[in-house]
């Protein structure tokens, strides 16, 4: 199976900052990765997939990068809405996806 | 509005079973590749297992292989989950979830997911 990493395992911010999330595979995923946002007691949803891919409502300030083994989930201008924890998830290997352990965004 | 309501949660004892089901509404649930997903008490997420539109392919993570079983009822528009030989390790939240695209193949993208319920595995 795929072995995602993310780092760090939590970040504190300040809202207006800019928050980068990294999240390496353990082998090539090309660009088959997705980026999810859950908040305490609520059930995930679905930011960016395909690597870059903004899905549908989801706010600009959002955006993905990366390919093969090495992607990066950044919120240009972080937002108190924004404070949760995010996971990357890989789908290039199926089955089974494969998740990365999250990283929790803490209000400074 | 597109909504996705998981039950059957509870407690169970080890060796037991449990029977969850996903209630669709709002699209065509014949149409998607549905999985569940589960989130052990303050843990990451795990993907169980996922079923093709028609039922025809299921797939399940390795832990839980031989033990539960995914089925749909697209005339119910209704998605299952059938827990057998319940570990502790089975504990969790349990997340309906549905593809984010209707494809032949899954996309692996989840998008929306249910509130999820909780399966607790204890004597």
């Amino acid at each position: 199976d795929i072995q995602m990493t993310q780092s760090p395992s939590s970040v504190s911010a300040s809202v207006g900052d800019r928050v980068t999330i990294t999240c390496r595979a353990s082998q090539g995923i090309s660009s088959w990765l997705a980026w999810y946002q859950q908040k305490p007691g609520k059930a995930p949803k679905l930011l960016i997939y395909a690597a870059s891919s903004l899905q549908s409502g989801v706010p600009s300030r959002f955006s993905g990068s990366g390919s093969g083994t090495d992607f990066t989930l950044t919120i240009s201008s972080l937002q108190p809405e924004d404070f949760a924890t995010y996971y990357c998830q890989q789908a290039n290997s199926f089955p089974p996806v494969t998740f990365g352990g999250g990283t929790k965004v803490e209000i400074k | 509005e597109v909504q996705l309501v998981e039950s059957g949660g509870g407690l169970v004892q080890p060796g037991g079973s449990l029977r969850l089901s996903c209630a669709a509404s709002g699209f065509t649930f014949s149409s998607y590749w549905m999985s569940w997903v589960r989130q052990a008490p303050g843990k990451g997420l795990e993907w169980v297992a996922n079923i093709k539109q028609d039922g025809s392919e299921k797939y399940y993570v390795d832990s839980v292989k031989g033990r539960f079983t995914i089925s749909r009822d697209n005339a119910k528009n209704s998605l299952y989950l059938q827990m057998n030989s319940l570990r502790a390790e089975d504990t969790a939240v349990y997340y309906c979830a549905r593809d984010s695209e209707m494809t032949t193949v899954t996309t692996g993208w989840f998008d929306p997911w249910g509130q999820g319920t909780l399966v607790t595995v204890s004597s």
